[in-house]
């Protein structure tokens, strides 16, 4: 079975500080996904990567950036936390494979104060 | 553009009483349709992926099935613990980002004992 593991369930964090948000897999995936996920606005795409050290721009990137040094690790990165970016987030991994399905950690509630 | 569309947002259905769940979307060329299925406070948990029109997967209490236009999540006889939120998702089929996924907004499904 798919692992992604996300290190926190939950996180508080004040207005200005820098976050980290750490994914892991242990698939030898390819290819890895942050999102966030607020109430009747569904699964919104941040960023993503197809390969280490490669970055795309999802959905709504602005305020965010995210490193990926190696294959297992996507790392998100809130440069200055605001209180617009109290939400879920989920990281997601899926094989090379552009047709397979995402499978997903188990989230990071995170609330800015 | 491509787009999925699922209802209804939220289904009611007491213990044994089997209903479905639909999933329209607009893309030209599906690579696929994917349900999960979402517990509160925890990432989305992949349930099957559909190919073609006709393809039917079963699990348990849950038949999906797909045609070209929608997919339904059949959902025959449920408990209590079938009670979760159901996405479904299609690839996009556009620019860079082919493969990456687009999801609907989910349906919200309570079965009471």
């Amino acid at each position: 079975d798919v692992k992604v593991t996300q290190s926190s369930r939950y996180l508080v964090k004040r207005t200005g500080e820098k976050v980290f948000l750490e994914c892991v897999q242990d698939m030898d995936h390819e290819n890895m996904f942050w999102y966030r996920q607020d109430p009747g606005l569904g699964l919104r795409l941040i960023y993503f990567s197809y390969d280490v050290k490669m970055k795309e721009k999802g959905d709504i990137p602005e305020g965010y950036s995210v490193s990926r040094e190696k294959k297992e690790r996507f790392s998100l990165i809130l440069e200055s936390a605001s209180t617009n970016q109290t939400s879920m987030y989920l990281c997601a991994s899926r094989t090379g494979s552009k047709g397979g399905p995402q499978h997903f950690g188990d989230g990071t509630r995170l609330s800015i104060l | 553009e491509d787009q999925v569309t699922q209802s209804p947002e939220a289904l009611r259905l007491q213990e044994g009483e089997s209903s479905s769940l639909n999933c329209s979307y607009t893309v030209s060329g599906l690579r696929g349709l994917f349900w999960y299925r979402q517990d509160p406070g925890k990432g989305p948990e992949f349930l099957f992926t559909l190919y073609s029109a006709g393809e039917e997967k079963e699990k348990e209490r849950l038949k999906a099935t797909l045609t070209k236009k929608e997919s339904f999540l059949h959902i025959t006889a449920p408990k209590p613990e079938d009670s979760a939120t159901y996405l479904c998702a299609v690839p996009m089929n556009y620019g860079g980002s082919q493969g990456n996924l687009i999801f609907g907004k989910g349906t919200k499904l309570s079965v009471k004992p």
